[in-house]
């Protein structure tokens, strides 16, 4: 069935260095990956997304980029904040009962030390 | 941006008792909705899927008549735990979509313990 794997599954950096997150999916019919970040006991907030007709995106200091042959995508967060602290999660969509679905990687716990 | 809202961001109810959650869309039409459980340090699984004014589509294992989930308007959707049992307790996330092309909005989660 459709699977993302996400690695590394805990990330750690210094303040101003910057951190990379890599996901790959198995569906090939897959045409979005949306980033959502998650800090504890909230809901995932959505940060960055790319769909498959794009390479690479960026957003100040958040970009993410995109390899459609190899199916994986990956986050790239420069600079980073000790507010970058937090779980991000990665995602493809699938079409699946008529639902355009998402389905989520495990998941890296990043943590930003001053 | 798109806001969803979900309501209550936590609960305790006693085993055997029903719990509704409430999740709205404020600012966009949501075409469709989405409920997922959380357990802790682990990622968000799906259970259903459901559009407005039909009914909802379960994820295999999730049980349809124990998360009863009700999609009465474009702007909220509404999943009811019944009979719930300590091993409900869980994060329960709803997201909404207005798109087909996947991009969906979450909300804030609800905290549900069971005792």
């Amino acid at each position: 069935g459709e699977n993302v794997e996400q690695h590394p599954s805990t990330l750690s950096v210094q303040e101003g260095d910057s951190a990379v997150i890599k996901c790959t999916y198995s569906d090939s019919a897959s045409n979005y990956f949306p980033w959502y970040k998650q800090e504890l006991g909230k809901g995932p907030q959505l940060i960055i997304d790319i769909r498959s007709n794009v390479g690479e995106k960026k957003d100040q200091r958040i970009a993410v980029t995109l390899n459609k042959t190899a199916k994986h995508f990956s986050l790239h967060i420069t600079e980073t904040q000790p507010e970058d602290s937090a779980v991000y999660f990665c995602a493809a969509s699938f079409f699946s009962g008529g639902y355009n679905k998402l389905i989520f990687g495990a998941g890296t716990r990043l943590a930003v030390h001053p | 941006g798109a806001v969803v809202s979900q309501h209550p961001s936590w609960v305790i109810c006693k085993s055997g008792t029903s719990v509704k959650i409430e999740c709205r869309s404020l600012d966009f039409q949501a075409t469709t909705m989405f409920w997922y459980r959380q357990f802790p340090k682990q990622s968000l699984m799906l259970m259903a899927t459901s559009n407005e004014g039909s009914k909802a589509t379960y994820e295999q294992g999730v049980e349809k008549d124990k998360f009863l989930i009700n999609h009465a308007s474009l702007t909220l959707s509404t999943l009811t735990v019944t009979s719930a049992h300590p091993e409900d307790s869980s994060f329960y996330i709803c997201s909404a979509s207005s798109q087909g092309g996947g991009e969906a909005f979450f909300g804030q989660g609800t905290r549900l313990t069971v005792v």
